[in-house]
């Protein structure tokens, strides 16, 4: 079945570490997004890709880095220098950019740091 | 960049009422889609509108999009407890990335 796969579902962190949130997808999707929700609130856009090889950022980038080498794959790493990371993530697709139609998210991944 | 408001944040309804919420942007749209998000979940794609004065039905989500393309509403007739969730509109401006709305979380009251 064609879809988004996100790994690890749940992740614990200590404070300092670096954490890389995996993004798979095979809906041959050019478009890919990374969101960042906390408890009751909306989505918040970190980064996205509208082509491999190219991403930008959002709206909420520090402290967060992406690559899209693969048009499949678009890991987020959340590092040190995210002040408030726990947090649920979620990745999503589309096929294009502009007029995207509909987003496919995957399971998402709720980051602890303890 | 361009904002999409949504409204209520939160409401509560007794099962079997009525329940709306609403989108409002400040600038043209070229389509707004729906999304539902169940506790713990991820977003679902429910539908997505184009044409000024659309409306339309999915069983008893009734949903509709503005003349002027600048707002839309979501219905859900007579609620069951397998609404429960949180409801987004989100807006494509056409040459911007797709804004999301703050969403409207849904309980409901057996």
């Amino acid at each position: 079945d064609g879809g988004i796969t996100q790994s690890p579902k749940y992740l614990f962190r200590k404070e300092g570490q670096n954490v890389t949130l995996s993004c798979e997808q095979n809906l041959n999707h050019d478009a890919m997004y990374w969101y960042r929700q906390d408890p009751g609130q909306g989505l918040r856009l970190i980064y996205y890709s509208q082509i491999v090889n190219d991403f930008q950022k959002g709206d909420i980038a520090e402290g967060y880095s992406v690559s899209r080498e693969k048009k499949e794959s678009f890991p987020l790493t959340v590092t040190s220098a995210q002040k408030n990371p726990t947090a649920f993530y979620l990745c999503a697709s589309s096929r294009g950019f502009y007029n995207t139609g509909e987003l496919f998210f995957g399971e998402g991944s709720r980051l602890t740091v303890l | 960049g361009q904002q999409v408001m949504q409204i209520p944040q939160y409401q509560h309804v007794q099962e079997g009422e009525d329940f709306t919420t609403y989108c409002n942007s400040s600038t043209t749209l070229s389509n707004i889609q729906w999304y539902k998000q169940r506790p713990g979940g991820h977003p679902v794609f429910l539908i997505q509108l184009v044409k000024s004065g659309e409306v339309k039905k999915q069983k008893r989500l009734t949903f509709q999009f503005g003349e002027a393309k600048k707002n839309s509403s979501l219905h859900i007739t007579a609620t069951q407890t397998t609404d429960v969730g949180t409801y987004f509109c989100a807006g494509n401006f056409g040459n911007e990335k797709l804004t999301f709305g703050t969403g409207t979380r849904l309980t409901i009251i057996p």
